[in-house]
């Protein structure tokens, strides 16, 4: 059964504090590793996705890496908008499986 | 706004009520799920429709119930429902199942079992 953890659950960070956030996995066949983000009441915002160990996405202040058996989320100097909560999912034939999610808070 | 439409956003209905969600895409996907979110808790898939047939039934218990009439349109079909069923319900859609693309969420409904 594929399996998803992310570390750590929460994520307390001072505005242009950088940090990383873990998401570890097991599958069977990995057809690809998403990043979405969540605000409280809504829906996942898709945010990447990494096929293949070593692929890097990047987009404003966040960084995506991939490892054969990881993936980190780096968000670089963030913002109070940053706070969310970061979910990973990764795709095994047609089924996503969520971690629990990263809950990131930004203080001004 | 992502394409994938939700109503309602909030539902408060007794356990003998029956209610449905409903869910909507404009995107031209050919595939869409149902998605349980409780708090603190991973989302769970409960349900997948591909070119509006049923790909997947988490086993799911059947006082919940998809249909799915079109490729754009899905509901879900709620009947004695128990207070635990509280929780936010995402529909979520993709170009294809099986493929490496990713999912694109509703806003949700909010779900209160009282």
């Amino acid at each position: 059964e594929d399996q998803v953890t992310q570390s750590p659950e929460a994520l307390r960070l001072q505005e242009g504090e950088s940090s990383s956030l873990n998401c570890s996995y097991t599958v069977s066949g990995l057809r690809g590793l998403f990043w979405y983000r969540q605000d409280p009441g809504k829906g996942p915002e898709f945010l990447f996705t990494l096929y293949s160990a070593g692929e890097e996405k990047e987009k404003e202040r966040l960084k995506a890496t991939l490892t054969k058996k990881e993936s980190f989320l780096h968000i670089t100097a963030p913002k109070p908008e940053d706070s969310a909560t970061y979910l990973c999912a990764v795709q095994d034939d047609y089924k996503l499986s969520f971690g629990a999610g990263t809950t990131v808070t930004v203080r001004a | 706004e992502t394409g994938v439409t939700q109503t309602p956003r909030h539902l408060v209905m007794g356990m003998t009520n029956k209610k449905s969600l409903k869910c909507e895409q404009h995107l031209g996907h050919n595939a869409m799920y149902w998605y349980k979110q409780s708090a603190k808790k991973p989302l769970e898939l409960m349900f997948v429709y591909s070119l509006e047939e049923r790909v997947e039934n988490n086993s799911v218990p059947s006082r919940f119930s998809p249909e799915c009439p079109n490729s754009s349109h899905l509901f879900l079909h709620l009947h004695t429902l128990q207070p635990e069923d509280s929780a936010l319900y995402l529909c979520a859609s993709s170009q294809r199942v099986a493929q490496q693309t990713e999912a694109f969420f509703g806003q949700g409904t909010r779900l209160t079992v009282v």
